[in-house]
């Protein structure tokens, strides 16, 4: 019962790097999003995809990049970090039955950008 | 658009104490609204939901009803436990982009023994 597995959790990087956290969900979900938590901020969508080969922007997806060529993988990249891309990231899952709701989050991956 | 505000913490209050964190929100068509709980160092979880206006959802001795008529979806618990110390988001999804839940910025609770 894995559910919702990010990787790296952690992980330190130089302004201009570039790096992808992975998500992986394993309950066969249609849709899957990337947020950012940032203090005092809450929770802000980055990317989300409604299925398999489908990307769409949310509220903040300027200096990222996802790819869902899998059902059950979700890709987050950052092509040049910037310290402002410092935060929590999460990735989410939800069934395809409308307005359910529910998302299932990932434990969380912590990325600092020097 | 959609938004989400609730009030702002932290919260500290001591156990068996009565919790409210009022939550309202803006929205276009009929949403549905949820409470959203983060324990430390985990993501997220649904606590409760409620899909039309008058449902109370409930979970773990919280409640929280849905009022059209203010807008707003409280989330109450009568006697808090150290356990419940987290940070709390309300949430909503509305309409056309129900695939999409729309945050409150949250709200942490510390109840110290």
């Amino acid at each position: 019962n894995a559910g919702v597995t990010q990787t790296p959790k952690f992980r330190v990087l130089k302004t201009g790097q570039s790096m992808t956290l992975l998500c992986a969900q394993d309950m066969n979900h249609e849709y899957m999003y990337w947020y950012r938590q940032d203090p005092g901020m809450g929770l802000r969508l980055i990317h989300y995809s409604v299925g398999e080969g489908t990307t769409a922007k949310g509220e903040v997806p300027d200096g990222y990049n996802v790819s869902r060529l899998k059902k059950q993988n979700f890709l987050l990249g950052l092509e040049s970090a910037a310290p402002s891309q410092t935060s929590v990231y999460f990735c989410a899952s939800r069934r395809t039955e409308a307005n359910t709701g529910e998302l299932f989050f990932g434990e969380g991956s912590r990325l600092t950008v020097l | 658009g959609n938004s989400v505000t609730q009030m702002e913490g932290p919260v500290t209050l001591s156990e068996e104490a009565f919790l409210t964190i009022n939550c309202t929100y803006t929205a276009t068509g009929y949403p549905s609204l949820f409470w959203y709980v983060q324990y430390p160092g985990e993501g997220l979880q649904l606590l409760l939901k409620a899909t039309k206006a008058d449902d109370k959802g409930s979970n773990k001795g919280f409640e929280a009803t849905y009022r059209k008529e203010t807008t707003s979806f409280h989330l109450e618990k009568g006697s808090v436990q150290v356990s419940d110390s987290a940070v709390y988001f309300c949430a909503l999804s509305s309409g056309g982009s129900n695939y999409k839940l729309t945050f409150g910025k949250g709200t942490l609770l510390t109840v110290n023994p």
